[in-house]
């Protein structure tokens, strides 16, 4: 159970922000919220995390709301390479770790 | 840059063949994983490893048995391929422990095994 739910797919001009959602009503008091993404053919890169504040690093924002049943993984400026499928993961057992289906965003010129 | 390496990012073997799969890390991680990715069915843990000589099951072991005798790499064996066993496998490690994120992951490019 990926406990999780996000869009199919979006698309994204580049340049412009990308928004991704991610419903997770059931998480638990003490569940992190993970963004992966996957390029085409290559392995899974995490993006980021957070808990319940906000949070930023060099690649994305996340935030995350306030009863914490859902989040946006914010990419500010879309380039073409961020072409890929998001996942949004609520881990709830160390060797549980459910990608679900992701969102396939397209990112185009 | 830190990494999870792979040995092959694409492998083709004959059924009944024994197949090594290889990861090494350079991040001096204690828990290592191996997950196979189909269409549909996301990522399934096969084993991971939080030691040296350390294994445990994960959701779908039958078919494959693994290797960690060093720190830095852990192997995927499978004893007798079959072509059911035709996926992605992808190899990650973290960090584990208190104040750590369990949930951090770094993956390896992933190895495409076809077995006709």
């Amino acid at each position: 159970d990926a406990k999780t739910t996000q869009p199919t797919s979006m698309d994204c001009a580049e340049g412009r922000a990308a928004n991704l959602p991610c419903n997770h009503s059931t998480i638990s008091g003490n569940e992190y919220v993970y963004w992966y993404r996957q390029i085409h053919s290559q392995g899974p890169q995490y993006i980021i995390h957070g808990l319940k504040n906000n949070e930023t690093n060099e690649m994305a924002s996340l935030i995350i709301t306030e009863d914490r049943k859902s989040s946006t993984l914010i990419l500010p400026h879309a380039t073409l390479r961020d072409t890929a499928v998001y996942y949004c993961i609520v881990r709830y057992n160390f060797n549980k770790f459910y990608f679900g289906s992701g969102t396939k965003l397209n990112v185009k010129p | 840059d830190v990494k999870v390496t792979q040995s092959s990012r694409y492998l083709v073997k004959r059924t009944g063949e024994k197949v090594f799969l290889e990861c090494v890390q350079d991040m001096d991680h204690e828990n290592m994983f191996w997950y196979r990715q189909d269409p549909g069915l996301g990522l399934r843990l096969i084993y991971f490893s939080y030691d040296v000589k350390m294994k445990e099951k994960g959701d779908i072991p039958e078919g494959y048995s693994v290797s960690r005798e060093k720190k830095e790499r852990f192997s995927l064996i499978l004893e007798s391929a079959s072509t059911n066993q035709t996926s992605m496998y992808l190899c990650a490690s973290s960090l584990f422990g208190v104040g750590q994120q369990p949930g951090l992951r770094i993956f390896g490019p992933g190895t495409r095994l076809t077995v006709t």
